[in-house]
């Protein structure tokens, strides 16, 4: 079946450390995005990758860092930087950037 | 400045009564218009893409519309069963083309 993967599916992180999200797609896609969700506020734009190597900040990439190695991968680093980390993160894909986006399962991240 | 609003917060129906959702949008040359369902602890799921006013598109017991203002996502004789969150994102012309969500629509459909 073709989609996009996420892992873990619950991430919990201590103060000063940095975790990474996984995102994989299997759906030939060129783009891939990552969103962080909260309650009550729209989905918001972290970080996007039109094609391999190349990667564009979002609205809110402060606190995070992602690479594009490979076509199918696309994680995302949530560094020390980043404030207020909890919430759920996920990822997307489409096919090019201007076409729909389908999204993975999410990561729900908390910060203890 | 690029905007999405979605009305009403939530909505409560009884199974059978048929409503209408809204997304209401400020946007530089409109590209796309996006329709998501998400369930509670998942990932949106895509619904419809639409691209120019007066397009219209169904799935099952779901319409969407699109005027050059707003987009209506209608439920005809809605079933327990399409409870969930319905997020609206559009995407403006232009170099960057991201995606710009609305906070979404609770609806709560009861037997």
């Amino acid at each position: 079946d073709g989609g996009i993967t996420q892992s873990p599916k619950y991430l919990f992180r201590k103060e000063g450390q940095n975790v990474t999200l996984s995102c994989e797609q299997n759906l030939n896609h060129d783009a891939m995005y990552w969103y962080r969700q909260d309650p009550g506020q729209g989905l918001r734009l972290i970080y996007y990758s039109q094609i391999v190597n190349d990667f564009q900040k979002g609205d809110i990439a402060e606190g995070y860092s992602v690479s594009r190695e490979k076509k199918e991968s696309f994680p995302l680093t949530v560094t020390s930087a980043q404030k207020n980390p909890t919430a759920f993160y996920l990822c997307a894909s489409s096919e090019l950037h201007y076409n729909e986006q389908f999204f993975g399962p999410g990561t729900r991240l908390t910060v203890l | 400045e690029d905007q999405v609003t979605q009305s009403p917060e939530a909505l409560r129906l009884q199974e059978g009564e048929s409503s209408s959702l809204n997304c209401s949008y400020t946007v530089s040359g409109l590209r796309g218009l996006f329709w998501y369902r998400q369930d509670p602890g998942k990932g949106p799921e895509f619904l419809f893409t639409l691209y120019s006013a007066g397009e219209e598109k169904e799935k099952e017991r779901l319409k969407a519309t699109l005027t050059k203002k707003e987009s209506f996502l209608h439920i005809t004789a809605p079933k327990p069963e399409d409870s969930a969150t319905y997020l609206c994102a559009v995407q403006a012309g232009g170099s960057q083309g991201n995606l710009i969500f609305g906070k979404g629509t609770k609806l709560s459909v009861k037997p």
